[in-house]
């Protein structure tokens, strides 16, 4: 039974540079959210798919960051012209959602990837 | 972003003795969960409730959803060392039009002396 996977577990780059991260969610789930996380904080939520569909932004995702999950499985995270404010731990998590109105939906996390932009 | 207010921010205890920690909202949330983090790892799921007044075990741990939808609690008893770490809640609501999305806590740091 394999969890969340993200790759990679740290990036070091220099400001200006672009970055893409990925994540395997859990094979049978249709959910996949992207969160950010920085030293002392909780994760902020960035946004979410649902299959192959983006359907929240966080007005935290400015434009120069892009997510896609183009077959409904894997997701990228892709931010450009990093910023030193982008350094942060980016969590992904993966859920299972089935349609109806009583939902018992559980979040699981991969172990992230942590993010220096110097 | 939108952050839930925990409570304590962090806490030192002996090994043995009993923690209490809660989470509060203004909003109604129809869902809460409980994680712990590690350091340089990503949060893992320690309990989920999913109905007001729901009270849930995992092992030493227990959490309560509140009558209110609007807070939550967990108890750890008898701590030991390993569980050191920063406790999370979150929760997700149906009441807000259109997301689905989970709000997590400020987080409680937790530190076991031996």
């Amino acid at each position: 039974d394999t969890g969340v996977s993200q790759d990679p577990r740290h990036k070091i780059t220099k400001r200006g540079q672009n970055v893409t991260f990925r994540c395997d969610p859990i094979s049978e789930h249709n959910r996949l959210y992207w969160y950010r996380q920085t030293l002392g904080q909780g994760p902020e939520f960035l946004t979410y798919f649902q299959n192959e569909a983006q359907l929240e932004k966080s007005r935290l995702l400015s434009d120069r960051f892009s997510a896609e999950r183009p077959k409904g499985s894997f997701s990228t995270l892709e931010i450009q012209r990093t910023e030193q404010g982008d350094s942060a731990m980016y969590l992904c998590a993966s859920s299972f959602r089935s349609l109806g109105e009583r939902q018992n939906e559980k979040l699981f996390f991969g172990s992230g990837t942590q993010l220096s932009v110097l | 972003g939108q952050q839930l207010n925990q409570s304590p921010q962090s806490m030192f205890i002996q090994e043995g003795e009993d923690v209490s920690m809660n989470c509060t909202s203004s909003s109604i949330f129809n869902t809460w969960l409980w994680y712990k983090q590690d350091p340089g790892e990503g949060p893992v799921l320690l309990i989920a409730l999913y109905k007001a007044g729901e009270l849930t075990s995992n092992g030493r741990l227990t959490a309560q959803f509140g009558i209110t939808r609007k807070d939550s609690f967990l108890n750890i008893s008898a701590s030991i060392p390993s569980d050191v770490g920063i406790y999370f809640c979150a929760g997700q609501s149906i009441f807000i039009s259109g997301t689905y999305k989970y709000i997590f806590g400020t987080g409680t740091r937790l530190k076991v002396l031996a």
